[in-house]
């Protein structure tokens, strides 16, 4: 079966420092890969999509960056974080066509 | 443009009674949905789709959904609410028949009080 993981699962950094969260896929090949983050009260909101390695969309442009080096790993990074960039954030996987997201049990950024 | 609205940022139930969270879509094209929920603290989980098959869609822990084109509805229920139902429920829509994404709709906050 699928699984999907992602890490860390709570992070606290000061503004300026750089960010990078992992995430992980198993059990399937070439997934569609997205972060999304979930500010408080905001809803979701796609941040970086990709349908394939080296293959990365941006939605919003922004302080953040995303990256594929493997079929299945998605990478979420900032050189300089604001505290703007605190949030909740989500990856998540499909196969395209109809198939649902899948997703990950989210990262809770806190920029102090 | 494509859309998708979710009526009522906050329902608030007793337990025992019928859930209705509503979802309205815009478009041309009947597209697939989604019902996802997501508790404090963890990511969305999805409870139902509709993939142009049945219209009436049963998902996990007794919610169902039905799709009616005519009016642009996929409305999530569940006869019976239990406290264990009250978290954040997401509809989302892949417009135009496929595609690389999801629309979220803003999501709204089931209550079930005693």
């Amino acid at each position: 079966s699928q699984t999907i993981h992602q890490w860390p699962a709570t992070l606290v950094q000061p503004v300026g420092s750089p960010l990078s969260l992992e995430c992980t896929v198993e059990g399937t090949s070439n997934p569609n890969l997205y972060w999304y983050r979930q500010a408080a009260g905001r809803g979701l909101q796609l941040l970086f999509y990709s349908v394939g390695i080296g293959q990365i969309s941006s939605e919003v442009p922004q302080n953040l960056s995303a990256s594929r080096p493997q079929d299945r790993q998605f990478i979420l990074s900032s050189k300089k974080l604001l505290l703007s960039d605190s949030g909740f954030y989500l990856c998540a996987w499909r196969t395209g066509g109809s198939s649902p997201l899948h997703f990950g049990n989210g990262t809770r950024l806190t920029v102090t | 443009a494509q859309s998708v609205t979710q009526l009522g940022s906050h329902v608030s139930v007793s337990e025992g009674a019928l859930v209705l969270l509503r979802c309205n879509y815009s478009s041309s094209v009947p597209p697939y949905l989604f019902w996802y929920v997501q508790y404090p603290n963890q990511g969305l989980q999805l409870l139902l789709k509709y993939t142009s098959a049945a219209t009436l869609v049963k998902g996990i822990n007794g919610f169902e959904a039905e799709f009616k084109k005519s009016e642009t509805s996929f409305h999530l229920t569940k006869p019976s609410a239990h406290m264990s139902d009250a978290a954040e429920y997401f509809c989302a829509v892949i417009f135009g028949g496929g595609g690389n994404k999801l629309t979220f709709g803003t999501g709204t906050q089931l209550k079930v009080e005693l």
